[in-house]
């Protein structure tokens, strides 16, 4: 079956340091795959979406992510964590631009 | 532009009774969506409207679940009777014509069956 899934359901870094949240579908045929955030009591923001044209996709806040094909892959990235980073991310894929499926998410914890 | 209006924040009912919760989307979106998160989950979807019309509700539990969008913009989702495992985050997502890649997403109603 079609899936998504995020490895970690809670990752903690420290202020400054690179955040790095991990994705992966299971798929032999691409999807559009998307990072979703979502902070404490609202809804899903779109950071970021990958729909077949640059591998390296630039987002919001300073995330990037990076469709790797061959890993069936696309982790999410920051330099540089921020204590305001703190939040449930989401993994979200979509074959036809119609259903989504999302991750289980992540939490991630900024520490000062 | 104003984002995804959704109505009530938070109900705690009784399981049995009936509850509803009201969704306006963005305005020109005509693209709905409705999604159940589960704590600790992702949302998962419910039913997607084009305008007026459910072109996917076959996550939609028929027997207690309900759903509308008169006239193609504000949406309800009705459960009754409402059961336990009914306790949930409802989320209401839309998204303009021709860029349903991008859903913009309410607050949610966070449901609490006792």
């Amino acid at each position: 079956a079609q899936s998504v899934t995020q490895l970690g359901s809670h990752v903690s870094v420290s202020e400054g340091a690179l955040v790095l949240l991990r994705c992966n579908y299971s798929s032999s045929v691409p999807p559009y795959l998307f990072w979703y955030v979502q902070y404490p009591n609202q809804g899903l923001q779109l950071l970021l979406k990958y729909t077949s044209a640059a591998t390296l996709v630039k987002g919001i806040n300073g995330f990037e992510a990076e469709f790797k094909k061959s890993e069936t892959s696309f982790h999410l990235t920051k330099p540089s964590a921020h204590m305001s980073d703190a939040a449930e991310y989401f993994c979200a894929v979509s074959w036809d631009g119609n259903q989504f499926y999302f991750g289980t998410g992540t939490s991630l914890t900024v520490i000062p | 532009e104003a984002g995804v209006v959704q109505s009530p924040r938070y109900k705690i009912i009784e399981k049995k009774q009936p509850v509803a919760f009201w969704c306006n989307p963005i305005s020109g979106h005509n693209t709905l969506y409705w999604y159940r998160q589960n704590l600790g989950q992702g949302p998962e979807l419910l039913i997607r409207y084009e305008n007026e019309e459910a072109v996917d509700d076959s996550q939609l539990p028929k027997d207690r679940f309900s759903a509308e969008r008169l006239k193609g913009v504000d949406s309800t989702l009705k459960i009754q009777p409402a059961e336990l495992g009914d306790s949930a985050v409802y989320l209401c997502a839309s998204s303009r014509p021709g860029f349903t890649d991008t859903q913009y997403f309410g607050p949610g109603t966070r449901l609490t069956v006792l």
